[in-house]
């Protein structure tokens, strides 16, 4: 158990819809990472918050978005899921911004059918 | 920019046999290299980090890694396979002051009895 938990476990949901999947990091990790696992495209980071500050995006739609709160916790949005958003999405978190060894969750699987 | 090449997504040794994934990087400026586990439906878990110490870094669960820079290899290894090594595992590559992680495409282990 790495200590960063992720809910719902599972979601399936329609084309179209929006849905919001949450992080809490580890205590007293301040840095929150998003990454995508899909079959086609492999693990992909998507953006990282530090702090409640945005500090690095990578591969994100620009239909996806995420917030970290003051408690630390981070959630994702995803709108407009298309079938190709079917993915696992993890969630890691560290104690600092950079270089630092990440700790990931154990994932939300979402199925868009 | 990083990049992380895993030479064979499907490896297959006997148990009691050597294990040995292949992991080739790219990095224009000198990396921090990381090994995960993914055991089936579960999240990434930390086996073993290089960040510019020892060479020979060793892990958990018996496995070890060794950074050559003249290879740009970090290849992990364990003396002897066990079923519960049974699993995939992702090679990844960050640098200082980077922010993620990226990754390989995994290589899936399986032990035959």
């Amino acid at each position: 158990d790495s200590g960063v938990t992720q809910t719902p476990k599972h979601l399936i949901t329609a084309t179209g819809q929006r849905v919001t999947l949450r992080c809490s990091p580890r205590s007293g990790d301040l840095s929150v990472y998003w990454y995508q696992q899909s079959l086609d495209q492999g693990l992909q980071f998507l953006i990282q918050y530090y702090n409640g500050e945005e500090r690095a995006k990578g591969n994100i739609l620009e239909r996806f978005s995420a917030q970290q709160f003051p408690d630390l916790h981070s959630e994702l949005n995803l709108s407009s899921l298309e079938l190709g958003d079917s993915a696992l999405y993890f969630c890691a978190s560290s104690p600092r911004p950079v270089t630092d060894t990440q700790y990931f969750g154990p994932g939300t699987r979402l199925t868009v059918l | 920019a990083q990049s992380v090449t895993q030479l064979g997504s499907h490896v297959s040794v006997s148990e009691g046999a050597l294990v040995l994934l292949r992991c080739n990087y790219s990095s224009s400026v000198p990396p921090y290299l990381f090994w995960y586990v993914q055991y089936p439906n579960q999240g990434l878990q930390l086996l073993l980090k290089y960040t510019s110490a020892a060479t020979l870094v060793k892990g958990i669960n018996g496995f070890e890694a060794e950074f050559k820079k003249s290879e740009t290899s970090f290849h992990l290894t364990k003396p002897s396979a066990h079923m519960s090594d049974a699993a995939e595992y992702f090679c990844a590559v960050s640098t200082q002051g980077a922010q993620k992680l990226v990754f390989g495409q995994g290589t899936r282990l399986t032990i035959n009895p």
